[in-house]
């Protein structure tokens, strides 16, 4: 696609519930990231992709965090028995070998 | 280890008058260094990006950020301000061993509020 798409944009959930975030990045993108903004925060790195394998996943906070992707194409960020502190916006971003980072626009979520 | 200090919160500015955002960085090897910047309820967008060569490096929107590898400083700068450059501003930093396609390590963030 044109752009780096995530969905949904908005997510509300219950404390304990699980939630799936998704990325679809720019076609051709072999590098795919994760990042997380908290409420007036910088972005906090979560995870990194070179294809389908992530050379890096050390900003993951907890086990209750995963995430996979599908050759160089979509990622899923799982948040299991989600809670309070995991609200915030969730941002992807995909690049090519030439080094520059596109971003979605984020998932909001609200764990309430 | 990577590392980004955006040392102001916040950053006022008259419309019209010149402005800077500073920026300063640590890392191991060569920086890779970039601008970013992010208008309320939306993603991020890229300014510009220092790879190698010249010190300047001129960016989207009339902005510009000059390298300074002494000073491991990477100050966004724009002639004169607009009201509609108001928003908030990241500098990020990768490790040019890590290539083309390493994590970026991002600051906490610049709030640029342009008064006409």
């Amino acid at each position: 696609g044109a752009g780096v798409s995530q969905s949904p944009s908005n997510k509300v959930t219950e404390k304990g519930k699980d939630v799936e975030l998704r990325c679809d990045p720019i076609s051709g993108h072999t590098a795919l990231y994760w990042y997380r903004q908290r409420l007036g925060q910088g972005l906090e790195f979560l995870i990194y992709f070179q294809g389908n394998s992530a050379p890096d996943k050390s900003g993951l906070p907890s086990d209750r965090f995963s995430a996979e992707r599908t050759g160089e194409s979509v990622s899923t960020l799982t948040i299991q028995r989600t809670q309070q502190e995991d609200s915030a916006v969730y941002l992807c971003a995909s690049s090519s070998t030439m080094g520059g980072y596109t971003f979605g626009s984020g998932t909001r979520l609200t764990v309430v | 280890a990577q590392s980004v200090a955006q040392p102001e919160d916040q950053v006022n500015v008259a419309e019209g008058n010149p402005l800077t955002v500073k920026c300063t960085y640590s890392v191991s090897g060569n920086p890779y260094l970039f601008w970013y910047v992010q208008y309320p309820n939306r993603g991020l967008q890229f300014l510009l990006k220092y790879i190698t060569g010249d010190n300047l490096v001129k960016g989207s929107y009339g902005f510009e950020a000059e390298f300074n590898k002494s000073q491991t400083s990477f100050h966004l700068k724009k002639p004169s301000a607009l009201v509609s450059d108001s928003a908030l501003y990241f500098c990020a930093v990768r490790d040019a061993r890590s290539g083309n396609t390493g994590k970026l390590i991002f600051g906490q963030g610049t709030t640029l509020q342009v008064k006409p």
